[in-house]
């Protein structure tokens, strides 16, 4: 099995600060690597498929990139409402791990 | 627009069987675009993919779970379901169903509300 881990596990950021959250895989994806918003109570969120294409209707101040193992998140100007944990999962070979996450406060 | 419902019970005694149902609607199960999957979180965990299901009946499903588990379409095509058997207290999650996207990046990119359940005596 791949295994995800992500860094860091939570984090605190003011409004407007760019944020940037990282995963990486215990091998090689290719660029086989989602990220999801998820906020309580709701059904999580596409925001990044393929390592770095946007998913329809997602704000462009979420971005992602890498390939291979590491890959990252960025929220350009981070928001109240981007208030959420925040997974990133692998797609390149069954079981789709996640990474277990990462929680995103506003200060 | 396609949305997708859980529904089953919200709590299962310790050695019976999980049963839940994914409603679609505003869309076609029957897409060759698409498989359709479930996924859960156990409180304060992260997300863990249980099995997915195509049209056509094929399934592929989580290894760690694969001995007690079951995806299936049913016969109405606008639902698919999940089995899961002999349960116990570590089966306790939010149960997600989720489409995921056939082909270049195999994302899960609709997702119902999720349904809580419990597994207690």
């Amino acid at each position: 099995d791949i295994q995800m881990t992500q860094s860091p596990s939570s984090l605190s950021a003011s409004v407007g600060d760019r944020v940037t959250i990282t995963c990486r895989a215990s091998q090689s994806i290719s660029r086989y690597l989602n990220w999801y918003q998820h906020k309580p109570g709701k059904a999580p969120k596409l925001l990044i498929y393929a390592a770095s294409s946007l998913q329809s209707g997602v704000p462009s101040k979420f971005s992602g990139s890498g390939s291979g193992t590491d890959f990252t998140l960025t929220i350009s100007s981070l928001q109240p409402e981007d208030s959420a944990a925040y997974y990133c999962q692998q797609s390149y070979s069954t079981p789709y791990n996640f990474g277990q996450g990462t929680k995103v406060e506003i200060k | 627009q396609v949305q997708l419902q859980e529904s089953g019970p919200g709590l299962v005694k310790p050695s019976e069987t999980l049963s839940l149902t994914c409603s679609v609607s505003g869309g076609s199960i029957s897409s060759s675009s698409y498989y359709w999957g479930w996924i859960r979180q156990p409180p304060g965990k992260g997300l863990e993919w249980i099995g997915s299901v195509y049209f056509s009946g094929t399934t592929y499903y989580n290894p760690s779970l694969k001995s007690r588990v079951t995806v299936s379409i049913g016969t109405s095509k606008k639902q698919f379901s999940l089995r899961l058997t002999s349960v116990t207290a570590t089966d306790t999650a939010v149960y997600y169903c989720a489409r995921e996207r056939v082909g270049a990046d195999d994302s899960f990119d609709l997702w119902g509300q999720g349904t809580m359940v419990t597994v207690s005596s």
